[in-house]
């Protein structure tokens, strides 16, 4: 079956880089999009960015200067790093497979707390 | 960015009709898809294209709405729907969701 699963570091320090994997199983990189979508707590999601099928990648505008998505499709992983940390970038990060505009398959999610 | 309006928070009974709303800032024509998510989970897709029941959802859950005016109605509602309802939308880059509305069964 899908499954997605999320593993980084719990704590980042402000001004750092938050990298983070997205292990995928059950389908395919090159069928099917994955993106990123992080919530903070209390809070309703936002989308990140997305890695395409196709290799190609799209950032939200907010995030574009400090966002990098790529992946391995030989490894079924997908890669998030995000430069420059703040502690209102603390939240719950999940990798999610896109199509046709919804999020149907989660992650079960990363915290990331941004705190020195 | 297409900013979703939802409100807040709402209480019902147990075997209640609930109407959740979501408001667009412009035009998502039917784009529009609803999460349930509870404590601690990740999202659940419920709805999406406005009113298309995912497979597995109970059929308790209906959507509607097009433009920008949006509504999931649950009936009748259920103990186990405690949770919070976000909206979606995919038709505007990029795609945003709501901030969600907070079901409390009295």
């Amino acid at each position: 079956q899908v499954q997605l699963k999320e593993s980084g570091p719990g704590l980042v320090q402000p001004s750092e880089t938050l990298s983070l994997t997205c292990t995928v199983s059950g389908f395919s990189l090159t069928s099917y999009s994955v993106s990123w979508v992080r919530q903070p707590s209390g809070k309703g999601p936002e989308w990140m960015g997305r890695m395409w099928y196709d290799g190609d990648t799209a950032y939200n505008s907010a995030l574009k200067s400090r966002l990098s998505i790529s992946r391995d499709t030989s490894k079924n992983q997908v890669f998030l790093k995000m430069n420059s940390l703040q502690t209102d970038d603390t939240g719950t990060y999940y990798c999610t497979r896109y199509y046709d505009g919804t999020y149907l398959h989660w992650g079960q999610g990363v915290m990331v707390t941004v705190s020195s | 960015d297409t900013v979703l309006t939802q409100s807040p928070a709402l209480a019902v009974s147990p075997g209640e009709r609930v109407t959740i709303s979501c408001r667009a800032s412009e035009s998502v024509s039917t784009r529009m898809h609803w999460y349930q998510q509870k404590p601690g989970q990740q999202p659940k897709l419920l709805i999406y294209g406005a009113s298309n029941l995912e497979s597995g959802v109970p059929a308790r859950f209906s959507g509607s709405g097009s433009g920008t005016d949006f509504t999931l109605t649950i009936d009748p509602v259920e103990a186990n729907d405690t949770a919070t309802y976000f909206c979606q939308q995919s038709w505007n880059d990029p795609n945003t969701f709501g901030a969600g509305t907070k079901l409390e069964l009295k």
